[in-house]
């Protein structure tokens, strides 16, 4: 057990639709990260939050967003959901935000989500 | 061409034998990270390394920062070991922090 939770841990929906996945970081985490797996992509870096700032985008649709909130809890938006958006989406934690302090990153159990 | 890549995708061993993943990656890194991820799905983190070399019990991991490779070895490999393995680097891009991954070696050990 990684100390980083997420759910809702499987989610259907339909096309068209708006999604909220959510993330609790490890205790005493100040990053978090959100990415996403499928099956022709791969795992692909989203976003991540550093004590509710936003920190780095990588590949994250505009449908997309997300927020950490005060207690360091996090939500990614998915709007307009595509057949597309299919996938696994992992949160993960660390301590620090920065290239320069290498620590390392825990993942959570994933959410899976089907767009039917 | 991908940023990092890895090698072998597909790998198929027998119980005990000495098992050796590779990664090469074509950017400046602050740190390279492996991971592993089983059928079930979660992903848990092996490694994280700059420099040198770590071991953690049957698990070893290298890296050369100047041939901008890594590789993880597993001795006395076990049908537990059944994993996807997947090397993941840490870009230099200015105090972010988000990780590029390989598409991962499917090892599957065979009692």
């Amino acid at each position: 057990d990684s100390g980083v939770t997420q759910t809702p841990k499987h989610l259907i929906t339909a096309t068209g639709q708006r999604v909220t996945l959510r993330c609790s970081p490890r205790s005493g985490d100040l990053s978090v990260y959100w990415y996403q797996q499928s099956l022709d992509q791969g795992l692909q870096f989203l976003i991540q939050y550093y004590n509710g700032e936003e920190r780095a985008k990588g590949n994250i649709l505009e449908r997309f967003s997300a927020q950490q909130f005060p207690d360091l809890h996090s939500e990614l938006n998915l709007s307009s959901l595509e057949l597309g958006d299919s996938a696994l989406y992992f949160c993960a934690s660390s301590v620090s935000g920065t290239s320069g302090s290498l620590k390392t990153q825990y993942f959570g159990p994933g959410t899976r989500l089907l767009v039917l | 061409k991908n940023e990092v890549e890895q090698s072998p995708q597909n790998l198929t061993a027998q119980e005990g034998e000495f098992i050796t993943i590779n990664c090469s990656y074509s950017v400046g890194i602050s740190a390279l990270h492996w991971l592993q991820q089983h059928p079930g799905g979660g992903i848990v983190s092996l490694f994280m390394l700059s420099s040198g070399k770590k071991k953690h019990g049957r698990l070893i991991a290298t890296i050369n920062i100047q041939e901008k490779h890594s590789s993880l070895h597993i001795t006395a490999s076990h049908p537990r070991d059944s994993a996807v393995y997947i090397c993941a680097v840490r870009k230099w891009v200015g105090g972010a922090d988000g990780l590029t991954f390989g598409k991962g070696t499917h090892l599957i050990i065979q009692p």
